[in-house]
Order: C-alpha cells, then structure tokens, then sequence
C-alpha cells in the first residue's frame, strides 16, 4: 500500500530551536510539495519540486525556513530558528507527474512554545 | 487577544440527501482540478479529478462540474452519509509557464456536516 510517509507526527519545541520535518515520498513520484495548514490560512503551499529540483518556494519564510530533497526518497523542511506562530499542521504530498493527483501524509503537527 | 480564523464554509444535510460543494478558483490558466475530502486529524484525501477539457465527470456518488466561464468547480455527492462529513477542498493545477507550471493550490475548504 504506497503512502507517503510524514516524521515526526507531533512535534513540541521550545521558540529558537531548530525543527526538521521528514516527508518519504511514494517511489516513482516525482513532484514534492510541502503545505501547512492553520485556522487562519487554511492550507498554504510552502515550497514545491519535481525531479528534486525546487519549481517555486515563495509560499516560505526564507529568513527561517529552507527545503531540501537530499535523495529522490527524502523531502524535509527546516526551521530554524523557529517561533510560536510557525505552531501548524505541515503536509508534505507526492505526485507522479505535472497533472495528476497528489497524495498526502499524515501530517506533521508542530507546537513551537 | 482573540484570535480570528477563517469563516470557512458550512453546510448541514439530512442523511439521504444530495450535497452541492461550490469553489470558485482565480487562475484562467489552471488545466486540471481536485476535489479533496479532509477528516479531522488526517491529511487531504482525493476523491475526484477533472481537467480542463471536460465540464462533467463522475465517480461513485461523487459528480464534479467544471464551469470554466465563470471559474467555478462544484462537487456533487448523492445520497450523503454521516461518513461523508468532512473538510472538503478544492485544488487547482496551474499550467502557467516557468515556475507556477504544476503549481497545486488549495481554496478555503467547506465544512459538510451529515445529520442521521
């Protein structure tokens, strides 16, 4: 059964520490995306990349936050430092190609304290 | 202070009864749409797909309507379950050029609620 695979599922953290969030995405996809998801944005697009190359990060902090895919089995999403209102629900999801369906994780819930 | 969320959305049904979820998208050049199903604690989930070349598809309860005119996508569920309740959002896939091109957005969602 393909999924994508999101770690940590809860996170707590203390303001000014650095967080790491892992995303394995389904073998064969090849586009990534990072979401997150607040009650008062609802689910805003991070970054996104295909073929592990970013297509467009506007959606992120840069100051703060960066995206990487190391291997074509690993997306992860930094914040350092990071601060209360970065507290959210981080989505990564895949797809096989430009035009189909995107398959999400499970969700990583962040609390920054 | 109080702290305001979005006013997303909410419609309430009777179990039996037909479902219509409206979005309106923003993107003229957006070729391909999803409709997503989100329960409480779990990430989006699809449930139907539609491109820009069609204006109707159906699935198992599930209708979607894509009016590219007026840019408006609607999401038909007959017969509504109490398990149908739900976030329910809609994407849209821009085919714009350089770095907008697949880009997946989200609209606000709708809260579906189903009475038994």
């Amino acid at each position: 059964d393909a999924r994508v695979t999101q770690t940590p599922r809860h996170k707590v953290t203390e303001m000014g520490q650095e967080v790491t969030m892992r995303c394995q995405p389904i073998l064969g996809h090849n586009t990534v995306f990072w979401y997150r998801q607040t009650m008062m944005q609802g689910l805003e697009l991070l970054a996104y990349f295909r073929n592990r190359a970013p297509l467009d990060d506007s959606g992120m902090p840069k100051d703060r936050f960066s995206a990487e895919m190391p291997d074509a089995t690993l997306a992860t999403l930094k914040i350092q430092p990071s601060e209360p209102r970065d507290s959210a629900v981080y989505f990564c999801a895949s797809a096989r190609g430009v035009g189909t369906e995107a398959f999400f994780g499970q969700g990583t819930r962040l609390t920054v304290v | 202070g109080e702290s305001v969320g979005l006013h997303l959305p909410t419609l309430s049904v009777q179990e039996g009864d037909n479902s219509i979820i409206n979005c309106a998208y923003s993107n003229s050049a957006s070729d391909y749409f999803i409709w997503y199903k989100q329960e409480s604690g779990k990430g989006p989930q699809f449930i139907i797909d539609i491109r820009s070349n069609m204006d109707k598809r159906q699935g198992q309860r599930v209708t979607v309507l894509l009016n590219k005119t007026v840019k408006h996508l609607s999401l038909q569920i007959a017969a509504t379950q109490p398990g149908d309740s739900a976030v329910y959002f809609c994407a849209e896939n821009s085919y714009a050029g350089g770095t907008s091109y697949g880009k997946l957005t989200f609209g606000q969602g709708t809260i579906l609620t189903v009475h038994p």
